[in-house]
């Protein structure tokens, strides 16, 4: 099946930093890949729709500011964590839609000090 | 937009027994309705899907059923087996859209 690479798989950084993830679609075109955050023992989150070559559609409650997703090829988008904080640890979980079936990239884990 | 609900929350059976997970949804658009296996740390893996224009799927000890008039579908694993504890996850989607995940279904076998 398709692959979703994403990384870092793991990340420790200090309040007020930003970071940076990313996610690949390595054998096929994502026209559209999804980002979920997943708190412990809890369900997938959607966060945002990233459409290659225009802006994320945002959920409800969530700040674009704050999350900032890039989607500039056909094969990657990032999200960029802007200025954590320690309720921003979670598990980020991007995913790409092939022609029905949804591919999961590996998450990350956030931590932030 | 979509709305699925999953339950039980947290299911025990004893190895060998069958577990039987449901969800319900409430946009009559989606049409596709995968479920996935999640353990811990690790992402979400695809277990069996059903579209639609179908009622039952079968796929060795997994099956799954949807009721396109009552919005419900369910999956059924049957000859349980220690290997099979994970978090189970219900979605819903129509074609082209985002998947709407269910809250989850943490299933335990025990030996």
């Amino acid at each position: 099946g398709a692959v979703v690479s994403q990384h870092p798989s793991w990340v420790i950084c200090k309040s007020g930093t930003s970071v940076k993830i990313e996610c690949r679609s390595l054998d096929f075109q994502a026209t559209t890949m999804f980002w979920y955050r997943q708190f412990p023992k809890q369900s997938l989150m959607l966060m945002a729709t990233s459409n290659e070559g225009s802006k994320a559609t945002y959920e409800q409650g969530v700040e674009k500011d704050k999350f900032l997703i890039n989607h500039a090829s056909l094969t990657l988008s990032t999200l960029t964590v802007t200025s954590a904080h320690p309720e921003d640890s979670s598990f980020y979980i991007c995913s790409g839609r092939g022609e029905t079936e949804a591919f999961f990239g590996q998450g990350t884990r956030l931590t932030v000090v | 937009g979509e709305n699925v609900e999953q339950h039980p929350s947290t299911l025990s059976v004893q190895e060998g027994d069958s577990a039987v997970i449901k969800c319900t949804y409430s946009d009559s658009a989606s049409n596709y309705f995968p479920w996935y296996k999640q353990e811990l740390g690790k992402r979400p893996q695809l277990i069996i899907d059903i579209r639609s224009n179908v009622g039952e799927k079968k796929d060795q000890r997994i099956a799954v059923t949807l009721n396109k008039t009552a919005k419900h579908f369910s999956l059924h694993i049957t000859e349980t087996q220690p290997e099979d504890s994970a978090v189970y996850f219900c979605a819903a989607s129509n074609t082209g859209n985002q998947f709407y995940f269910g809250t989850g279904t943490s299933l335990t076998v025990i030996p």
